[in-house]
């Protein structure tokens, strides 16, 4: 079965410090892979996306940038935080157009503060 | 920018009673899909209808879809402390490779 890992869990980080922010998918081949971020109490913002290995849309302007290294691993990173890059980062994967429809499974989260 | 509205944006109820939330969207979808989140954890996949579809079913959810009024409803029949979440709408539009989410309805069920 597919399982979807990310971590850590909780981050506290202070404002300037680089971040990074790991998620694996296992019992797949070539999923897609997305980044969302959540503002508390808000609805779910895409940042990025992955349709394959080296292939990275990027939804909205901003501090971060995402990597996809391999195929199961996608990577959201900052090289200086700011306040507003807090919230709570979700990673989902979901088979490619090909395969049917896109049903996301989502990781636990990431809590991240910034200080 | 957010493609799906829900209405409301709280609910609260007692066991045993339905919960209706609802859904609107500005475009035109090629499916639309309904995902629950319990605080402080992931969105956990519930149920998808296609836009060909205007009915579907899952134990206790009832998704309808009217695409003439770019809208969903999600039903959920006698419900029970353990539906306490937050669900969300998400539509994929035309070929694109990703959902995008409304801001969801906050559903507290009492005992």
């Amino acid at each position: 079965s597919q399982t979807i890992h990310q971590w850590p869990a909780t981050l506290v980080q202070p404002v300037g410090s680089p971040l990074s922010l790991e998620c694996t998918v296992e019992g797949t081949s070539n999923p897609n892979l997305y980044w969302y971020r959540q503002a508390a109490g808000r609805g779910l913002q895409l940042l990025f996306y992955s349709v394959g290995i080296g292939q990275i849309s990027s939804e909205v302007p901003q501090n971060l940038s995402a990597s996809r290294p391999q195929d199961r691993q996608f990577i959201l990173s900052s090289k200086k935080l700011l306040l507003s890059d807090s919230g709570f980062y979700l990673c989902a994967w979901s088979v490619s157009l090909t395969r049917g429809p896109l049903g996301y499974t989502f990781g636990s989260g990431t809590r991240l503060t910034v200080v | 920018s957010q493609q799906g509205e829900e209405d409301p944006q709280a609910l609260s109820i007692q066991e045993g009673e339905n919960a209706t939330m609802n859904c609107s969207y500005k475009t035109s979808i090629n499916n639309l899909q309904w995902y629950r989140q319990n605080s402080g954890r992931g969105l956990v996949h519930l149920i998808l209808i296609r836009s060909n579809e205007r009915e579907k079913h899952s134990g206790r959810l009832r998704v309808t879809l009217d695409t003439s009024k770019k809208s969903s409803s999600l039903l959920i029949t006698a419900s029970r402390a353990a539906d306490t979440a937050s669900y969300f709408c998400a539509t994929r539009t035309g070929t694109a490779s990703k959902l995008t989410f409304g801001t969801g309805t906050r559903l507290q069920v009492t005992l």
